[in-house]
């Protein structure tokens, strides 16, 4: 059975930083991983998909990364800003989230 | 506009009395899911559905049901709720599960068993 793991549970940086959140899956047989974000409260807001042919896919200040043989994926955040904070999931193969990492960027 | 819709947004019931939670989607997607999200354990999946009149269980099935009849609904039925599905109720759906497609999600239902 297929388990994500994501550390740290949480997570506390000062404005402009740039950070890594960790993705950590059991099975390399995967189709994809997406990272989301949800802010309190709220749904989830998907930020990156990621095909299991792919290392990494970008958008704006977000890189995320795909090593499928080690079974982990970095979702890497430039220049962080307050409004970055929130929860961050991974979720592999559409079903099976990490408990995600709570990051807050302080001004 | 693209979107998920759940509704209730917030329901409070009590033990034993029937509910179903709504979800629809517009954009004319095969692949329909329920997940619930507790503190500690993040998204566990309940029941999944690749199309009209196909659905299996996910993780945590138990004490729920599901029904497609329609592509565009997938309702969430609690027969009998008890207090250990008090959680908050994520319906999501993506174009097709072979694919491997992004997923869309509802803004989420959160549901209190008294």
């Amino acid at each position: 059975k297929q388990e994500v793991t994501q550390i740290p549970a949480a997570l506390s940086v000062p404005e402009g930083e740039n950070l890594v959140l960790n993705c950590s899956f059991t099975d390399s047989a995967i189709y994809n991983l997406q990272w989301f974000r949800q802010d309190p409260g709220k749904g989830l807001t998907s930020l990156l998909l990621i095909q299991s042919s792919q290392r990494e896919q970008t958008s704006g200040r977000l890189n995320a990364s795909l090593d499928k043989s080690s079974g982990r994926s970095t979702l890497y955040i430039a220049a962080s800003q307050p409004g970055d904070s929130a929860t961050y999931l991974c979720a592999v193969n559409d079903m099976r989230f990490g408990a995600g990492t709570r990051l807050t960027v302080k001004p | 506009e693209a979107q998920v819709t759940q509704n209730p947004r917030y329901l409070i019931t009590v033990t034993g009395k029937k509910l179903t939670v709504t979800c629809s989607q517009n954009m004319n997607h095969e692949y329909m899911s329920w997940y619930r999200q507790d503190p500690g354990l993040g998204l566990r999946q309940i029941y999944y559905s690749m199309n009209v009149e196909v659905t299996d269980k996910g993780d945590v099935p138990e004490g729920y049901k599901v029904s497609r009849k329609e592509k565009r609904n997938f309702p969430l039925i609690l027969e009998s709720p008890s207090p250990n599905q008090t959680s908050l109720y994520f319906c999501a759906s993506s174009f097709s599960w072979t694919a491997g497609d992004e997923q869309f999600f509802g803004p989420g239902t959160r549901l209190t068993v008294l």
